[in-house]
């Protein structure tokens, strides 16, 4: 059974501090891995996906590494901003089209 | 990108009624709809896939009887919580993958928060 860890659960960082969550997953049998935030009482917006096959996406401030065979990603987060505030969440899609989630980091960005 | 919706975007009710969900995908045809509950401040757990047309597949630990999936068109799928009681309240996301989108993507709605008084 597939399992995704996050760390760290939270992080508090000052702005326009560089950061980076981390991701991490038991079977690296994945078809693809993608990042997702989620503000308070809202639902999931789409940031970064990575197809198996590749080794990072970049959109903006934010760049997701992939190693699949060492079963991990990472998201880098460059010059943060108090409106970065919010939980991101790691996803992996497995067999059956899938998505298991990892629990989360919540990310606050002191003005 | 697809676009996904959920109807209500919350719902609060009194314990032992019945409350439906709606997900619909606006712009596409969803073959495929996935029902996932969060509780507060923990991840996503997916509680059921459901392809159009056929019955849904429930995931270990979720009540079939009590969590009622009807996808009955390529557009909208529905959640039934019946006889609902203070432990279902939670946020209920629904998303959808179908033809010719990103390979292996799912999109999500909007979420639905119910609480059960």
């Amino acid at each position: 059974k597939q399992e995704v860890t996050q760390i760290p659960a939270a992080l508090s960082v000052p702005e326009g501090e560089n950061l980076v969550l981390n991701c991490s997953f038991t079977d690296s049998a994945i078809y693809n891995l993608q990042w997702f935030r989620q503000d308070p009482g809202k639902g999931l917006t789409s940031l970064l996906l990575i197809q198996s096959s590749q080794r990072e996406q970049t959109s903006g401030r934010l760049n997701a590494s992939l190693d699949k065979s060492s079963g991990r990603s990472t998201l880098y987060i460059a010059a943060s901003q108090p409106g970065d505030s919010a939980t991101y969440l790691c996803a992996v899609m497995g067999a059956g089209n899938m998505l298991t989630f990892g629990g989360g980091t919540r990310l606050m960005v002191k003005p | 990108g697809a676009v996904v919706s959920q109807h209500p975007s919350r719902v609060i009710c009194k314990s032992g009624t019945s409350v439906k969900i709606e997900c619909r995908s606006l712009d596409f045809q969803a073959t495929t709809m996935f029902w996932y509950r969060q509780f507060p401040k923990k991840s996503l757990m997916l509680m059921a896939t459901s392809n159009e047309g056929s019955k849904a597949t429930y995931e270990q630990g979720v009540e079939k009887d009590k969590f009622l999936i009807n996808h009955a068109s390529l557009t909208l799928s529905t959640l039934t919580v019946t006889s609902a009681h203070p432990e279902d309240s939670s946020f209920y996301i629904c998303s959808a993958r179908g033809p010719g989108l990103g390979r292996n993507e799912q999109f999500f709605g909007p979420g639905t928060r119910l609480t059960v008084l």
